[in-house]
């Protein structure tokens, strides 16, 4: 069965505290990965697509790598506003568009 | 430039009363559409896709069914509310083919009461 698994489910960091969240996945055949932020009562917003191990994106703080079993979304230097809920989602290729998404981390960047 | 919108942004039903939810997308043609329901703020459940106009698939086998009348536009409906159908409803649009991202609306909140 195909599965997403995010880790942890809820983050802590200190302003300027750099870590990592982490996106495992088991599905068969991986057509891409997605990386969404959310904010509380709105709809995610896109972040990042991966389409094949080895692939990084990067946007302000915020760096995504891929590998053949799992993602990391890099947060450097976080600041209170990526206080949010990050998903992560993926598509297979016997799927369609349909997304598989995780469960999420919650993320809180205090000051 | 691509726009989506939904409405309501909120709804508080009694149990047992119908349900309209719309979402529309500007700037686009043909998309595919997607309804999903979030629970207590975490991940998304598909609940239906829609590739064309009439053309339905349904994920998951519940009480709630959904209808494409035109291109750009995506229902959500129920006949009748159940209490486990509060949530948070969210309306995704992407391109038509290919492993395009899919975009999200600012969603509606549902209580049934």
């Amino acid at each position: 069965e195909d599965q997403v698994t995010q880790s942890p489910e809820a983050l802590r960091l200190q302003e300027g505290e750099s870590s990592s969240l982490n996106c495992s996945y088991t599905v068969s055949g991986l057509r891409g990965l997605f990386w969404y932020r959310q904010d509380p009562g709105k709809g995610p917003e896109f972040l990042f697509t991966l389409y094949s191990a080895g692939e990084e994106k990067e946007k302000e703080r915020l760096k995504a790598t891929l590998t053949k079993k799992e993602s990391f979304l890099h947060i450097t230097a976080p600041k209170p506003e990526d206080s949010a809920t990050y998903l992560c989602a993926v598509q297979i290729r016997t799927s369609g568009s349909r997304l598989t998404f995780g469960e999420g981390t919650q993320l809180t960047v205090n000051p | 430039s691509q726009t989506i919108h939904q409405w309501p942004a909120t709804l508080v039903q009694p149990v047992g009363s119908p349900l309209s939810l719309e979402c529309t997308v500007e700037g686009t043609s043909n998309p595919n559409l997607y309804w999903y329901r979030q629970a207590a703020g975490r991940g998304l459940q598909l609940l239906f896709y829609s590739v064309g106009i009439g053309q339905i698939s349904s994920e998951v086998p519940q009480n709630l069914s959904a209808s494409r009348p035109q291109d750009r536009q995506f229902i959500l409906s129920s006949k009748k509310l159940l209490l486990s159908d509060s949530g948070f409803y969210l309306c995704a649009w992407k391109r038509a083919g290919g492993r395009d991202t899919q975009y999200f609306g600012p969603g509606t909140r549902l209580t049934v009461l």
